[in-house]
């Protein structure tokens, strides 16, 4: 069974970088679409953006300025960089996996969440 | 980017109740259309993929249709373990987007 866990600093401080690592583990991380998304009781939730596989990383237009996504293979995970953070990036962070095959790229296997707070 | 417009909020249902949630996409997403479930403290779970097939595991009392940029989730006979919150999510293009979720309450 495959199983994501983020993990990172809960406690990121205003203007520098949120930092967040997902493990894969019980599958390849190759040929599926890795996604990060977030959550704040005001806006729902928020896709980030995604990288599949190796290849170049997809962003939301609101965050793409600020966002960085990659991935290291012989790790089996994937990374989160949000910078110059303010306490709008207060968040349930998610990652979570896309299928291209099967599911039309819907999020089948999630991680549980970390709670980020940006505060000084 | 495509607007996902989720409705109602929220509803008050019993067990036993037949409930339906709808989501209308702002422009055509063919039938990249997934529904997912979420309770409190929880990752979303993914409940139906391309609009009507159910994710392995998901009950039968779930289904999901599509007319056009309409779609809809109904939960049969309602279970206690179904009083959740819904979310709709296009993944016909990028960015994928959501639609505001609907709280189904007692």
């Amino acid at each position: 069974q495959v199983q994501l866990q983020e993990s990172g600093p809960g406690l990121v401080k205003p203007s520098e970088t949120l930092s967040l690592t997902c493990t894969v583990s019980g599958g390849s991380i190759s040929r599926y679409y890795w996604n990060w998304i977030r959550q704040t009781p005001g806006k729902g939730l928020e896709w980030i953006g995604h990288i599949y596989d190796s290849g170049s990383p997809n962003y939301t237009p609101s965050l793409k300025s600020r966002v960085t996504i990659s991935v290291d293979t012989s790790k089996n995970q994937f990374s989160l960089k949000l910078n110059s953070v303010t306490a709008a990036d207060t968040a349930v962070y998610y990652c979570a996996r896309a299928d291209t095959v099967t599911t039309r790229y819907a999020f089948d296997f999630w991680g549980q969440g970390t709670m980020v707070t940006v505060s000084s | 980017d495509i607007q996902m417009t989720q409705s109602p909020a929220s509803l008050s249902a019993s067990v036993g109740d037949r409930v339906t949630i709808t989501c209308r996409a702002s422009q055509n997403i063919g039938d990249y259309l997934n529904w997912y479930q979420q309770k409190p403290g929880k990752a979303p779970k993914l409940l139906i993929y391309g609009a009507s097939t159910l994710q392995s595991g998901v009950p039968s009392r779930f289904s999901g249709s599509e007319s056009g940029t309409d779609f809809t989730l109904i939960i049969n006979n309602l279970q206690p373990e179904d009083f959740a919150t819904y979310y709709c999510q296009q993944t016909f293009m990028t960015p994928r987007t959501f639609g505001q979720g609907t709280k189904v309450e007692f």
